[in-house]
């Protein structure tokens, strides 16, 4: 199956601080989401981005899908960005298959 | 819309015991998913309906988990009987599927399930 690959596995910020995540696929995608998953659990929408450049407030998402990658970027970050974000990608059997995450600790 | 909708919120049971989780998916969507997630295998999908189809299941673990979808507002998913190993996260999903693909997916607030 496609393979869903996120980095840094790990990433500690000072408030304030900006960042980039990343995914790398391993084929051709239908769709690509973005989640934020909250100290609660819970998932959280963040983009649905399949190709392109996305801005919501803080963050941005850029998806260029022929080289197989997506980017998110957190500018400004505070306390509550904290968490783990998941990148997502739709095979061809509509399924949604999950990278194992980027753990974001924002600190004071 | 309430969005997706689960319940319980927690479940603890006793090994050997039924134990079921709900959903009610976004309504207008087509699609739903079943996902379990825990530190090990991190979110994996266990079972996708189209239309109240079961499409694949492929990611049942085993014969112990059973899930159905009776009508589009409504999904079970049921593990008998449940043993310690089964303890998780599980989220369901829902999301439209149109001729040009598949539209945005979102997620339950989840089922935290412990069995001691």
């Amino acid at each position: 199956g496609i393979q869903v690959e996120q980095s840094p596995p790990d990433l500690i910020l000072q408030e304030g601080a900006n960042s980039t995540l990343r995914c790398n696929f391993s084929d051709s995608v239908n769709n690509l989401q973005w989640f934020h998953q909250n100290p609660w659990g819970q998932l959280i929408n963040l983009f649905y981005i399949p190709s392109g450049t996305k801005q919501n407030g803080r963050l941005s998402a850029t998806t260029v899908a022929t080289e197989r990658y997506s980017l998110l970027y957190i500018s400004s970050s505070q306390t509550t960005d904290s968490g783990v974000y998941f990148c997502a990608v739709l095979a061809g059997n509509n399924r949604l298959a999950f990278g194992k995450g980027n753990q974001v600790v924002v600190i004071p | 819309d309430a969005g997706v909708i689960q319940s319980p919120r927690h479940e603890v049971t006793e090994m050997g015991q039924e134990v079921t989780l709900r959903c009610k998916p976004i309504s207008g969507h087509n699609s739903l998913f079943w996902y379990r997630q825990t530190m090990m295998r991190g979110l994996e999908l266990l079972i996708y309906f189209n239309n109240n189809v079961p499409i694949d299941d492929s990611g049942m673990p085993e014969d112990r988990f059973s899930a159905k979808m009776p009508n589009a507002s409504f999904s079970t998913l049921k593990i008998q009987p449940s043993e310690p190993r089964d303890s998780a996260v599980y989220f369901c999903a829902s999301s439209l599927v149109v001729t040009e693909g598949v539209t945005e997916a979102f997620f339950g607030q989840g089922t935290r399930l412990t069995v001691v």
